[in-house]
């Protein structure tokens, strides 16, 4: 089945402790992306990965790194979470990103205490 | 600020009516993609329209775009309850590689 996997669903942390959520996708997509969904703000994009090796800033990067060594993977890394890091986030990939559809996964509620 | 935005912010029909929401944008684009999302869960593509492109069809939606007011429209007729979800339009166009969503519209629709 096609799909996007994060892992984990759901992660409570404290502040400081480096963390990292994974993301994989089995569709072969070139494009993958990491956004953010909070209350009022919608979904704001953190990083994005045209191809294995490229990866981009998007609007709101500070405080997360990423990294894109294949095709399949693309993990967020918070290296010192901060409580303003507890959000939803969500993985997407396509083939292409101009004129395709995103895949999304099913997310990861991230609680920063 | 955001490059898409969505009107009205919710929007409550009974069943069988006619839901319509509209995405404004301030940039030009290549493409509009409208998509859904149930509940804290991951968002589903509905449709993607091409800036050369004035409308679209699928199923019970339909989306039409007009790049002269930078905006579009998603229209869902013959509304159902399973229909209850929040709608989410995302334009590329500010830079290339950057897909940005709008706040959304929170659709309700009763039994």
């Amino acid at each position: 089945e096609a799909q996007v996997t994060q892992n984990p669903r759901y992660l409570i942390t404290v502040t400081g402790k480096k963390l990292t959520v994974t993301c994989s996708q089995n569709m072969n997509h070139e494009y993958m992306s990491w956004y953010r969904q909070d209350p009022g703000l919608g979904l704001r994009q953190i990083y994005y990965s045209m191809n294995v090796e490229v990866t981009d800033k998007g609007d709101v990067p500070e405080g997360y790194k990423v990294s894109r060594k294949e095709k399949r993977n693309f993990p967020l890394i918070l290296e010192s979470p901060s409580p303003n890091q507890t959000s939803l986030y969500f993985c997407a990939s396509s083939r292409r990103q101009l004129d395709s559809p995103l895949h999304f996964g099913n997310g990861t509620r991230l609680t920063v205490t | 600020s955001q490059q898409g935005e969505e009107d009205p912010q919710a929007l409550s029909i009974q069943e069988g009516e006619n839901a319509t929401m509209n995405c404004s944008y301030k940039t030009s684009i290549n493409n509009l993609q409208w998509y859904r999302q149930n509940s804290g869960r991951g968002l589903v593509h509905l449709i993607l329209i091409r800036s050369n492109e004035r409308e679209k069809h699928s199923g019970r939606l339909r989306v039409t775009l007009d790049t002269s007011k930078k905006s579009s429209s998603l229209l869902i007729t013959a509304s159902r309850a399973a229909d209850t979800a929040s709608y989410f339009c995302a334009t590329d166009g500010t830079s290339y590689g950057k897909l940005t969503f709008g706040q959304g519209t929170i659709l309700t629709v009763h039994p």
